[in-house]
């Protein structure tokens, strides 16, 4: 199925460090979502963007819509042990013919590990 | 407000068998979506309901069904089990007006 191009895969970081990652697409997205996920949890919502150029923070973590609508990134400062998990961006897109109803294309998620 | 709880957390099933998955989305939320969570695959969109309506259905084949009841809470059946289904099945809520949706804690089915 189709997915978001996300990276990096993986991230290997001292605590105390900034990370950021970033998706990008070849389609037009009308909401970008990040999510944090630990193993064998469902995702938990992180940041929700709705317009373009939108930049959001939450403690932390700061996420910007692309202006092109076809890429988001997040940004996490001053990194801790429990940030340590898998971190997913998300799109949903809108149609005229509603067949994104619910939907959201996900990509293949960023492993980051924190180093004490 | 309580969160979206799915049912049961744990499921190990034979080939061949049925299974059905139950989510009980957010107070007020209509809408559930369901996903499917694979190593290979990732997550991957299998349906969505509002006020009892399939309104959108990803790829997959026919065994994947689902219903939703009038309280919203929504649940999924997968028939004639095979190896490859073996997944983490997560539902997700959302309010009617907004695309953010908010996820279970997923059921991890394991098919032998």
């Amino acid at each position: 199925g189709q997915q978001l191009n996300q990276s990096p895969q993986s991230m290997f970081i001292q605590e105390g460090e900034d990370v950021s990652m970033n998706c990008t697409s070849s389609s037009i997205f009308n909401t970008w979502l990040w999510y944090k996920q630990d193993p064998g949890e469902g995702p938990v919502l992180l940041i929700a963007l709705y317009k373009a150029g939108e930049l959001t923070s939450n403690g932390r973590l700061t996420a910007q819509f692309g202006i092109t609508r076809k890429d988001s990134f997040l940004n996490i400062s001053a990194s801790i042990p429990s940030d340590v998990g898998i971190y997913f961006c998300a799109g949903q897109r809108n149609n005229a013919g509603g067949t994104s109803y619910g939907k959201l294309t996900f990509g293949q998620g960023t492993i980051l590990t924190v180093h004490p | 407000k309580a969160g979206v709880t799915q049912t049961p957390r744990y499921l190990i099933k034979t080939r061949g068998q049925q299974v059905t998955l139950s989510c009980s989305p957010i107070s007020g939320h209509r809408s559930v979506s369901w996903y499917q969570q694979t190593p290979g695959q990732g997550l991957q969109f299998l349906f969505e309901y509002f006020s009892e309506t399939q309104r959108n259905k990803g790829n997959f084949p026919g065994r994947f069904s689902g219903r939703q009841f009038s309280n919203s809470r929504s649940e999924m059946n997968v028939s004639t089990l095979e190896l490859g289904d073996s997944a983490l099945y997560l539902c997700a809520s959302r309010a009617g007006y907004t695309d953010t949706q908010y996820f279970g804690p997923g059921t991890r089915l394991t098919v032998l």
